[in-house]
């Protein structure tokens, strides 16, 4: 299996454009988790999906910030408008529910650089 | 609520040094524990885990035991390398999807 899959891995836009980040689950992979990696915050979670269905957003930092999964195969992170704060490296995450204490696999990231 | 805290870094040794990055952790039940490392430019890898009290995780030299008794995970590896040089995360799940994970901790192994 490729792993987990993200594009870009690298994203340079305007503050108060729209970015769109993108997310392929390992196959099979139910679970599906997005995280945000800054310096000063570390790594936190920001939304999570199980079968398709987000279960736990309350990481997400504002209005600003949506995520959709409208298949098994696929997720978007979508800020709109952007501003300079929310650069950082954007990492998706999956892991098949209810296999015990499997681990969750992360893809390679995507480096947002909002100027 | 649940959470992890790891040994604040960063951490610099010479090569063939002991390592030791320690994690304690606050979860209610058992929770499984796992150590991922981040190499530069790259995601998060698991590097070993532990799924119940007293258990040994163990991979690449690095090991780990599962101490309930100090809610501890603390990481070790007897000589470091070069090439260990990466970010290590310590991590809770407890029952569910939920993961919890350390600050980081940097390493930067010197020849």
């Amino acid at each position: 299996d490729a792993g987990v899959i993200q594009s870009p891995r690298h994203e340079v836009t305007e503050m108060g454009q729209e970015v769109t980040l993108r997310c392929k689950p390992i196959s099979g992979h139910n679970s599906l988790f997005w995280y945000r990696q800054t310096m000063m915050r570390g790594l936190e979670l920001l939304i999570y999906f199980n079968n398709n269905v987000p279960i736990d957003d309350s990481g997400m930092p504002e209005d600003r910030f949506s995520a959709k999964m409208p298949n098994a195969s696929f997720s978007t992170l979508k800020i709109q408008p952007s501003e300079p704060r929310d650069s950082a490296v954007y990492f998706c995450a999956s892991r098949p529910t209810g296999q015990g204490d499997t681990e969750a696999f992360f893809g390679q990231g995507t480096r947002l650089t909002v100027v | 609520g649940d959470s992890v805290t790891q040994m604040e870094g960063p951490v610099t040794l010479s090569e063939e040094a002991f390592l030791t990055i320690n994690c304690t952790y606050t979860a209610t039940g058992y929770p499984s524990l796992f150590w991922y490392v981040q190499y530069p430019g790259e995601g998060l890898q698991l590097l070993l885990k532990a799924t119940k009290a007293d258990d040994k995780g163990s991979n690449k030299g690095f090991e780990a035991t599962y101490r309930k008794e100090t809610t501890s995970f603390h990481l070790e590896k007897g000589s470091v390398q070069v090439s260990d040089s990466a970010v290590y995360f310590c991590a809770l799940k407890r029952a569910g999807n939920q993961f919890y994970f350390g600050t980081g901790t940097s390493l930067t192994v010197i020849p």
